[in-house]
Order: structure tokens, then C-alpha cells, then sequence
């Protein structure tokens, strides 16, 4: 089954530092990835995905993510945090061995400290 | 195009009554997925819906729940017979065609069964 795990349950970083927030995924073939955000009350936002072609992924808000085919790894970057980043940051694959359903991890709660 | 439409936003019912919960997709979205959010939870799978047809429902309660997509109007979710444990956010996303897209969700309802 295809799954996606986030280590972390909360990240704590200083404004202006880099951020990084990890997801690694468990798919058979090729991934979909996707990273969301969610301020309170709110639906989630995409930020950005990765289907195939560059490693390095480009997103919204200036967030970028690095996709690692033999570390099945999927984490999020900013080489600046800002402390309007503050939020859930959710990764989630596409259920390409099934029925394409969106599956998301558990989330992971991003604290920029001023 | 407006974004992906869920009412009502906040939902207050008794238990022991029923719940409907309405989501309009984005304009040219054929797929709808509805997820369900426990407070500092992830989001659960709950169904994935195309047009007059259920996809996937592997997340769905077995009783009191049911959803639907017909061809005409908003996807609904409906839980019959609230009760406590069903007080949590509900969102409903969509797409379009496609494996490689992105899922648009809307601000979600906020059930509480009081």
C-alpha cells in the first residue's frame, strides 16, 4: 500500500533560518508527491508537487522540496523562514497502485520563532 | 473560477439527527474527495466520488454514513444518527482528470454534535 510518513510532529526554527520538513513515502512504481499547508481554520493549500523530470521541485511562498529516489524521501525546504510560515505542513502521495485517492501523513506543525 | 465550495461552514446538530454536507467543486473537477480532521490530527481518507459513481470508500464508516456525487449539483456527505465522535472538521477536495494533479480543497465544515 502506498503511504507516507512524517517523522516529526512539530519543527521549531528562527526566523530567517532554514527550514526543513521530512516526509518519506512507500509506493510501488512511480510517485506522485504533493506537500499542502493549512493555517488554522482553513482548508489546505498546495504548495508544490513532484511528478517526474528535476529532483529539485519549485513551489509557492518561496518553499521548494527535494525528491530522493533512494532515500524515498520527500522533505520540504525554505532557505528563510519567516514566522507567516508558521502553520501544518502535510505531505501526501497519490495512490497510483490503487485507486488514486490522495493519502496524506500525519502532518507536521512548523513553529518560526521571531 | 471559484474555488472548491463546501456549506455550511459551521454545522451544530443533536445527537441522534442527521448531518448533510454539501461540496461543490471547481469548475471542470470531475473527482471529489471528502477527508475528515480530528483537532491536532491528520486528515483520514473518508471517500472518493466521480460522477454517479463511488470510487473508492475504503474510509467510510460502515454505518450511518454515506456519500454521493450525482450528475446534476454538489457532492454530499451525509452521517445519519450523530453522535459525539462525530464532531470533527470535514473537507472536500477535488480534481481534475489526470494522475499527475493536484487536489483543490475547500474551507471545510466544522460538525459539532452536541
Amino acid at each position: 500500500a502506498q503511504s507516507v510518513a512524517q517523522p516529526e510532529d512539530q519543527v521549531n526554527v528562527a526566523e530567517g533560518n532554514p527550514l526543513t520538513v521530512k516526509c518519506t513515502y512507500s509506493v510501488s512504481g512511480n510517485p506522485y508527491l504533493f506537500w499542502y499547508v493549512q493555517y488554522p481554520n482553513r482548508g489546505l493549500q498546495f504548495l508544490l508537487k513532484y511528478i517526474t523530470g528535476d529532483n529539485l521541485v519549485k513551489g509557492s511562498y518561496g518553499f521548494e522540496a527535494e525528491f530522493n529516489k533512494s532515500q524515498t524521501s520527500f522533505h520540504l525546504k525554505k532557505p528563510s523562514a519567516l514566522v507567516s510560515d508558521s502553520a501544518l505542513y502535510f505531505c501526501a502521495v497519490r495512490d497510483a497502485s490503487g485507486t488514486y485517492k490522495y493519502i496524506f501523513g500525519t502532518g507536521t506543525r512548523l513553529k518560526v520563532l521571531a | 473560477n471559484a474555488g472548491v465550495m463546501q456549506n455550511p461552514r459551521h454545522l451544530v446538530r443533536r445527537r441522534g439527527q442527521e448531518a448533510r454536507l454539501r461540496c461543490s467543486p471547481m469548475k471542470g473537477h470531475s473527482h471529489v474527495y471528502w477527508y475528515r480532521q480530528l483537532p491536532e490530527e491528520g486528515l483520514k481518507f473518508m471517500v472518493y466520488l466521480q460522477k454517479e459513481n463511488i470510487i473508492d470508500e475504503s474510509g467510510m464508516p460502515k454505518e450511518r454514513f454515506s456519500a454521493e456525487f450525482p450528475k446534476e449539483g454538489p457532492s454530499i456527505l451525509r452521517i445519519q444518527q450523530v453522535v459525539r465522535g462525530d464532531s470533527a472538521a470535514y473537507f472536500c477536495a477535488s480534481s481534475p482528470p489526470g494522475f499527475s494533479t493536484e487536489a483543490f480543497f475547500g474551507q471545510g465544515t466544522r460538525l459539532t454534535v452536541v
